[in-house]
C-alpha cells in the first residue's frame, strides 16, 4: 500500500464547529485529492492539489477549504460543519496528474459524523 | 459536466459464474476509464483501466470493454470467487472546465459471490 495516512480516522462533532482532516503521504507524489463517499453517490471530488499551495475545486467544494503548505500534507477544513457533511472522507494521491491517467492511491478513510 | 451511470447497484452470483457490470458516460470527449474495487471497510483500489484508443483489455479473470460509439464500458469477471465480493466503481475522465480534468465515478455496484 502507498504511504498515505489520514487523521483522525473517526470523529464525531456538533453542527457549527470547525473540523480539519489531515492527509499525510510519504510517497512524494505531486497530486493529492479529497473525496467524500456517501451511500448511493459513489466517490465525489471535493478539492485537489497539483503542488504546494496549488489547489482547485472539485465537484462538491461548497463548505470546504483546503491547504497544502508542504508536499506531504493536504488538509481539508470544514469551517462550520453541517449534518450534510456527515460522510466518509478519502484522501488520494497520484504521481501523475489525472490528465495523464495517473492511478489514484487512496488512504484508509476518515469517518466524520456531524450531530 | 460528465455523468456516469452504473448498473446494477447490486449483483449476486454463484461462485464460478461470471459477473458483468455496465457503465454509461455522457461526455464523448472522455478518454480514460478506470475500475476501482472496494472491499468492506477498506480503501478503493484500482483493478483495471482502459483508454479510449483500446476496445478491450484483460488481466487474468477480469476484463473491460469499451464502446465509444455507444458511450458505455463494462467490467467482466469470470470464474468468480468469494474474494471478488466487494463494491466496484467505474469512472470516466473528462474535461471539467477552466483547464481542469476530473474523474467522475459511478455510484457503485455491490457484488456478492455466493459460495
Amino acid at each position: 500500500d502507498a504511504g498515505i495516512t489520514q487523521s483522525p480516522r473517526h470523529k464525531v462533532t456538533e453542527t457549527g464547529t470547525p473540523v480539519t482532516l489531515r492527509c499525510h503521504q510519504t510517497e512524494n507524489h505531486r497530486y493529492m485529492y479529497w473525496y467524500r463517499q456517501d451511500p448511493g453517490h459513489g466517490l465525489r471530488l471535493i478539492h485537489y492539489s497539483y503542488g504546494v499551495k496549488d489547489t482547485d475545486k472539485g465537484e462538491v467544494s461548497d463548505g470546504y477549504s483546503v491547504s497544502r503548505s508542504k508536499t506531504e500534507d493536504f488538509l481539508l477544513t470544514l469551517e462550520s460543519a453541517t449534518s450534510s457533511q456527515t460522510s466518509v472522507y478519502f484522501c488520494a494521491i497520484s504521481e501523475q496528474g489525472i490528465l495523464n491517467t495517473g492511478e489514484l492511491f487512496f488512504g484508509e478513510g476518515s469517518r466524520l459524523t456531524v450531530l | 459536466g460528465e455523468n456516469v451511470e452504473q448498473h446494477p447497484s447490486t449483483l449476486s452470483v454463484q461462485e464460478g459464474d461470471s459477473a458483468v457490470i455496465k457503465c454509461t458516460y455522457s461526455d464523448s470527449a472522455s478518454n480514460y476509464f478506470p475500475w476501482y474495487k472496494q472491499e468492506l471497510g477498506k480503501r478503493p483500489q484500482l483493478i483495471i483501466d482502459i483508454r479510449s484508443n483500446v476496445g478491450e483489455k484483460k488481466d487474468q479473470r477480469i476484463a473491460v470493454t469499451l464502446n465509444k460509439t455507444a458511450k458505455h464500458f463494462s467490467l467482466h469477471i469470470t470464474e468468480t470467487q468469494p474474494e471478488d465480493s466487494a463494491v466496484y466503481f467505474c469512472a470516466a475522465l473528462a474535461y471539467s472546465g477552466a483547464g481542469s480534468y476530473q474523474l467522475t465515478f459511478g455510484k457503485g455496484t455491490k457484488l456478492s459471490v455466493i459460495p
